[in-house]
């Protein structure tokens, strides 16, 4: 299994472009998480989803829509890139919603400039 | 909403030491604590983790310990190697994932 990937690993925006985060998972997890690192901080929940079809909003969902069409794949989509959202972003994915180990991807480093 | 300090922000300790890194959290109906351990430019990886309804949990030199009454938790790693050196992430949950609230990080380094 490789567990969870994403795509790209770095990309530099400008303000005001949009651009789409990859996350695949191949372990059949229902669960997947976005979360946001800023530098020298810990992890926020943008959004999550419980299954296809479902997503609800994290902590941190301003600025950002996902979508989730199957299980394997949870998309996040930034339409108009900010200097506020230079980060670094991660996907997670879990077996199920209740205190479970939360698997990461390797994460994608946006820059905007 | 739940929030999670974390202490201290960094900490240096002689191979073979001990480090201690603690945690406090506020809603009180939280019952689900993991610790990540994140080294330089990769993802975070859970390395233990306590449930509400006990006080400790060892995994070899790794342990954690949790105070209800207090609101806090503690990792403690003992005989510090240097491939121990990472930044630590504690975290705090009620029922679900959903509502997880992650602490600012330790960033431990191990000297040899």
């Amino acid at each position: 299994n490789a567990g969870v990937t994403q795509t790209p690993k770095f990309r530099i925006l400008k303000i005001g472009q949009s651009m789409t985060l990859q996350c695949t998972q191949d372990m059949n997890h229902n669960y997947m998480y976005w979360y946001r690192q800023d530098p020298g901080m810990g992890l926020k929940l943008i959004y999550y989803s419980v299954g296809a079809g479902i997503t609800d909003k994290g902590e941190v969902p301003n600025g950002y829509n996902v979508s989730r069409s199957t299980t394997e794949d949870f998309p996040l989509r930034l339409e108009l890139a900010a200097p506020s959202q230079t980060s670094v972003y991660f996907c997670a994915s879990t077996n199920g919603a209740r205190q479970e180990t939360q698997y990461f991807g390797p994460g994608t480093r946006l820059l905007v400039l | 909403g739940e929030n999670v300090e974390q202490h201290p922000s960094t900490l240096s300790v002689q191979e073979g030491d001990s480090a201690v890194i603690k945690c406090t959290y506020s809603d009180s109906a939280s019952n689900y604590f993991p610790w990540y351990k994140q080294e330089l430019g990769k993802r975070p990886q859970l390395i233990i983790d306590i449930r509400s309804n006990v006080g400790e949990k060892k995994d070899q030199r790794i342990a954690v310990t949790l105070n209800k009454t207090a609101k806090h938790f503690s990792l403690h790693i003992t005989e510090t190697q240097p491939e121990d050196s990472a930044v630590y992430f504690c975290a705090a949950t009620t029922y679900n994932n959903n509502d997880m609230r992650f602490g600012a990080g330790t960033r431990l380094t191990v000297k040899p």
